[in-house]
C-alpha cells in the first residue's frame, strides 16, 4: 500500500526567502504525482501536476521536481510571501492505480 | 458550473439521525472522489466513481456510509445513524479522466452532536 510522507510538517520563514518542501512515497510504480494547496477551512487547490514520464512541473514561483526511481518529489517556491501560507500537499496513487494517497502536509507561515 | 460544487457547506446533527451530502462535479469529468478529513488528520479516501464502472468502496469506514453517483454526474454521500466520530470535513474531487489532475470542491464540514 503506498505510504506518503512530507518533511517537514511545518515551516516558518520570513518573506522573500526561497524554500523547498518535501514529500516521499513509498511506492514508484505511479504515473502522476499532485502537489496541492489548502486554507484554512477550504478545499484543495492544485498547484501542480507531474506525469510520471515528466521530471518536473513550474508554475509561477513554483517548481515541482519528480525523481520517481528514488520515490521523491520536492516542491520549490521562490522569494515567498506572506499569501503563500498555507498547508501544501502532495499525493500520489495508491500503487499504481487510483485514488490518490495524500501526505499529511506542510504547514508554511510566510512571515512579512 | 466552473467548479466542484458541494452542499451544504456546513451541517450539524445529532447522533443517530442519516445526513446526505452532494456533490456536483465539473461538467464531462468522469472521475468523481469522496475523501474526508478529520480534525488533525490527513485526507482519508472513502470512495470513487469512475464512469460506468463499479464504484471502489474500498475506503467506506463502515456500512453507515454508502454513496451513489446518478446519471454520471451528481454524487450523493449518505451516512446513516451518525456517530460523533463521523465529525470531519467530507471533501469531494472530481477529474477528466482516470489519470487526470484532480480538482476539489471546498467541502461539506459535518458537525455531530
Amino acid at each position: 500500500k503506498q505510504e506518503v510522507t512530507q518533511i517537514p510538517a511545518a515551516l516558518s520563514v520570513p518573506e522573500g526567502e526561497n524554500l523547498v518542501l518535501n514529500c516521499s512515497f513509498t511506492d514508484s510504480a505511479i504515473y502522476n504525482l499532485q502537489w496541492f494547496r489548502q486554507d484554512p477551512g477550504k478545499g484543495l487547490t492544485s498547484l501542480l501536476l507531474i506525469q510520471s514520464s515528466q521530471r518536473e512541473q513550474t508554475s509561477g514561483r513554483l517548481n515541482a521536481s519528480l525523481d520517481k526511481s528514488s520515490g521523491r518529489s520536492t516542491l520549490y517556491i521562490a522569494a515567498s510571501q506572506p499569501g503563500d501560507s498555507a498547508t501544501y500537499l502532495c499525493a500520489v496513487p495508491n500503487s499504481g492505480n487510483t485514488p490518490l494517497v495524500f501526505g499529511k502536509g506542510t504547514r508554511l507561515s510566510v512571515i512579512a | 458550473g466552473a467548479g466542484v460544487s458541494q452542499s451544504p457547506s456546513n451541517k450539524v446533527t445529532e447522533k443517530g439521525k442519516d445526513v446526505e451530502l452532494r456533490c456536483d462535479p465539473i461538467s464531462g469529468h468522469t472521475a468523481l472522489y469522496w475523501y474526508r478529513q478529520s480534525l488533525g488528520q490527513g485526507l482519508e479516501f472513502l470512495i470513487y466513481f469512475q464512469g460506468n464502472s463499479a464504484p471502489d468502496k474500498s475506503g467506506l469506514p463502515s456500512d453507515r456510509f454508502s454513496a451513489e453517483r446518478t446519471g454520471g454526474s451528481v454524487s450523493t454521500l449518505t451516512i446513516q445513524r451518525t456517530q460523533q466520530e463521523d465529525s470531519a470535513v467530507y471533501l469531494c474531487a472530481s477529474s477528466l479522466e482516470v489519470t487526470g489532475e484532480l480538482f476539489f470542491g471546498e467541502g461539506s464540514r459535518l458537525t455531530v452532536l
